[in-house]
């Protein structure tokens, strides 16, 4: 249980296109996500929390603007990168946790790999 | 924190050895904690969590230790197989406030299985 699907799991496009990531929960409602942006060999770097019904906690120094996220249903949330540029060249994963529970892990998609051109 | 420029740390062992990873969180107030593994582009899976009033889990050939006097967090992974060959993560949970499950993540740790 606790699936979490990410799609797609790779986009290459031009620099200046703008991107969509769906990160879905497929077996519990999730009224928490989390969006995770990560280099080679480092670590996982929080971007934001996507909270179903409401606007997103970015956390310091992400674009709110830069980086969309929407959360409309319990069960999907979208992060979308606008005019994507090289530098925004990454590995961007998503996590869900499940509504209602206290102390429990997170629950990671396989990530996208992001390549801009 | 951010670990940019800096290289993960490394472990080798043999096959059939027990490994050990360590981590240490600075966080005093945080209450739960989990290891994670995470093998090439893909996401990090769970292995083993641990609440703050506890200081020892057992898992499947793993366990996880938490001594809240130094801060500090171990995974232990008995009789390492190739297939453990990842890289690990710890990562805390602080308690309260307005983070509902956001996580902190440690550096990370390569480990390599040779047969």
């Amino acid at each position: 249980g606790a699936v979490v699907s990410q799609h797609p799991s790779r986009v290459i496009c031009k620099s200046g296109t703008s991107v969509k990531i769906e990160c879905r929960s497929l077996d519990f409602q999730a009224t928490t996500m989390f969006w995770y942006r990560q280099f080679p060999k480092q670590s996982l770097m929080l971007m934001a929390t996507s909270n179903e019904g409401s606007k997103a906690t970015y956390e310091q120094g992400v674009e709110k603007d830069k980086f969309l996220i929407n959360h409309a249903s319990l069960t999907l949330s979208t992060l979308t990168v606008t005019s994507a540029h090289p530098e925004d060249s990454s590995f961007y994963i998503c996590s869900a946790i499940i509504a209602g529970i206290p102390n429990q892990p997170q629950h990671f998609g396989d990530g996208t790999r992001l390549s801009i051109l | 924190g951010e670990s940019v420029g800096l290289h993960l740390p490394t472990l080798s062992v043999q096959e059939g050895d027990n490994s050990i990873i360590n981590c240490a969180y600075s966080n005093s107030a945080s209450d739960y904690f989990i290891w994670y593994k995470q093998e090439s582009g893909k996401g990090p899976q769970f292995i083993i969590d641990i609440r703050s009033n506890m200081d020892k889990r057992q898992g499947q050939r793993v366990t996880v230790l938490l001594n809240k006097t130094v801060k500090h967090l171990s995974l232990q992974i008995a009789a390492t197989q190739p297939g453990d060959s990842a890289v690990y993560f710890c990562a805390e949970n602080r308690a309260g406030g307005t983070s509902y499950g956001k996580l902190t993540f440690g550096q990370g740790t390569i480990l390599t299985v040779h047969p």
